[in-house]
């Protein structure tokens, strides 16, 4: 079945520095892929929608220049979360939806495992 | 997209049948009923969707009712790796083409 791999899995970094986090469709294009971030038990809430070679469609009180968002091919998507703090801790979960398997009401989108951020 | 309500929890014991409820009474004719689940410290994953037939998978049974207003996912025989938060998100036909997941209802599969 379609496979989405996010790396790292986990990552800690100290407050103030800058990390990326990948997000790739392993065996299908994806024209738009999303963001989700996951507080503990809390549902998962949309960040951010990625289009290839174009800029990205953030949700409100999303700060664009805080999760720089770039999809510069059918098959990648990078969320850097930049200067992080401890706030930002955080279950980060990456989409994708196959655009060959048309519109989305009528086809699955695919998950990452997510990525596991701790800010320290 | 139309609001779905879930149940907040639920528990069912391994091997025996577990029937996951979804009421959208504001379903349009053109909203796709979908249905995720999230596995601990994982993605959410696809489980089925379905318009207005019944719908089988190799995972689940997504029974839909006659009016669209309510929905049942149906697992045959929950195993302990069944235990998760199970979403229902209805998808319009032409509409956004956001994923946007409510609180769903957590299940636990007790041994």
């Amino acid at each position: 079945g379609a496979v989405v791999s996010q790396h790292p899995s986990r990552v800690i970094c100290k407050s103030g520095t800058s990390v990326k986090i990948e997000c790739r469709s392993l065996d299908f294009q994806a024209t738009t892929m999303f963001w989700y971030r996951q507080f503990p038990k809390q549902s998962l809430m949309l960040m951010a929608t990625s289009n290839e070679g174009s800029k990205a469609t953030y949700e409100q009180g999303v700060e664009k220049d805080k999760f720089l968002i770039n999809h510069a091919s059918l098959t990648l998507s990078t969320l850097t979360v930049t200067s992080a703090h401890p706030e930002d801790s955080s279950f980060y979960i990456c989409s994708a939806r196959n655009r060959e398997l048309g519109r989305s009401y009528n086809s699955p989108l695919h998950f990452g495992n997510g990525t596991r951020l701790t800010v320290t | 997209d139309a609001k779905t309500t879930q149940p907040n929890s639920m528990e069912s014991n391994e091997e025996e049948p577990v029937h996951l409820p979804c009421n959208h009474s504001t379903i349009s004719g053109t909203d796709y009923i979908h249905w995720y689940r999230q596995l601990p410290s994982q993605g959410p994953e696809y489980v089925i969707h379905g318009l207005t037939s019944n719908v089988n998978n190799r995972m689940a049974s997504l029974a839909i009712a006659e009016d669209r207003k309510s929905s049942t996912l149906i697992l045959h025989r929950a195993t302990l790796r069944d235990a998760a938060v199970y979403y229902c998100i209805l998808r319009a036909q032409g509409g956004s083409e956001k994923l946007v997941f409510g609180k769903g209802t957590k299940l636990t599969v007790n041994p």
